[in-house]
């Protein structure tokens, strides 16, 4: 298994640009979400999804649209970038939204915007 | 959310024990204590989870208070690639507004060779 992947590792964008960062896992996982993490910050939820098909808001969404046509892939589209975009991007899986499942994640993208 | 307090940083020799204490005296009785850590450049990595009783798996064990208001991470022996920033965190479910995987400050283990 590959796990959790994202692609690319690194983006750098003018503000006002616009972008997908794709995540994908193989491992038949039902929910996926994707948080950002700022320097000497913890995670902070941005969209998450319990099923293909099924997506809704974390606490920061505001800037970020998702979608889940597939179980395996989970897109993050950046609709028009701004400096305040500037962070690392993971993606995670779990087997489904319940606690008892452990979280996979994925290496991250580090986005700078300009 | 229910908040966990650990210890800012611990130093540690290779191939001894380390102890990782997180205290969480708001559990709720649906929450599992999740342990996750970070290496520097790094997403995070899963170590251990549970809801009562102590567990074991092949990376640490967890040892749960018998009241749950605290949980200790233990690795068994320490080598440098442990060297990370340990969370200790409560979830009972993912998504929505207590899903947020509030990571916090952890703690920084430091490994010496």
């Amino acid at each position: 298994n590959a796990g959790v992947t994202q692609t690319p590792k690194f983006q750098v964008l003018k503000t006002g640009q616009s972008m997908t960062l794709q995540c994908a896992q193989d491992m038949n996982h039902e929910y996926m979400s994707w948080y950002r993490q700022d320097p000497g910050m913890g995670l902070r939820l941005i969209h998450y999804s319990v099923g293909a098909g099924i997506t809704d808001q974390g606490e920061v969404p505001n800037g970020y649209n998702v979608s889940r046509s597939t179980t395996e892939d989970f897109p993050l589209r950046l609709l028009s970038a701004a400096p305040s975009q500037t962070s690392v991007y993971f993606c995670a899986s779990s087997y489904s939204a319940s606690g008892s499942n452990e979280q996979f994640f994925g290496p991250g993208t580090r986005l700078t915007v300009l | 959310d229910a908040k966990t307090t650990q210890p800012n940083s611990m130093e540690s020799n290779e191939e001894e024990p380390v102890h990782l204490p997180c205290n969480h005296s708001t559990i709720s009785g649906t929450d599992y204590i999740h342990w996750y850590r970070q290496l520097p450049s790094q997403g995070p990595e899963y170590v251990i989870h549970g809801l009562t009783s102590n567990v074991n798996n092949r990376m640490a064990s967890l040892a749960i208070a018998e009241d749950r208001k605290s949980s200790t991470l233990i690795l068994h022996r320490a080598t440098l690639r442990d060297a990370a920033v340990y969370y200790c965190i409560l979830i009972w479910n993912y998504g929505g507004s207590q899903g947020n995987l509030i990571f916090g400050k952890g703690t920084k283990l430091s490994v010496k060779p």
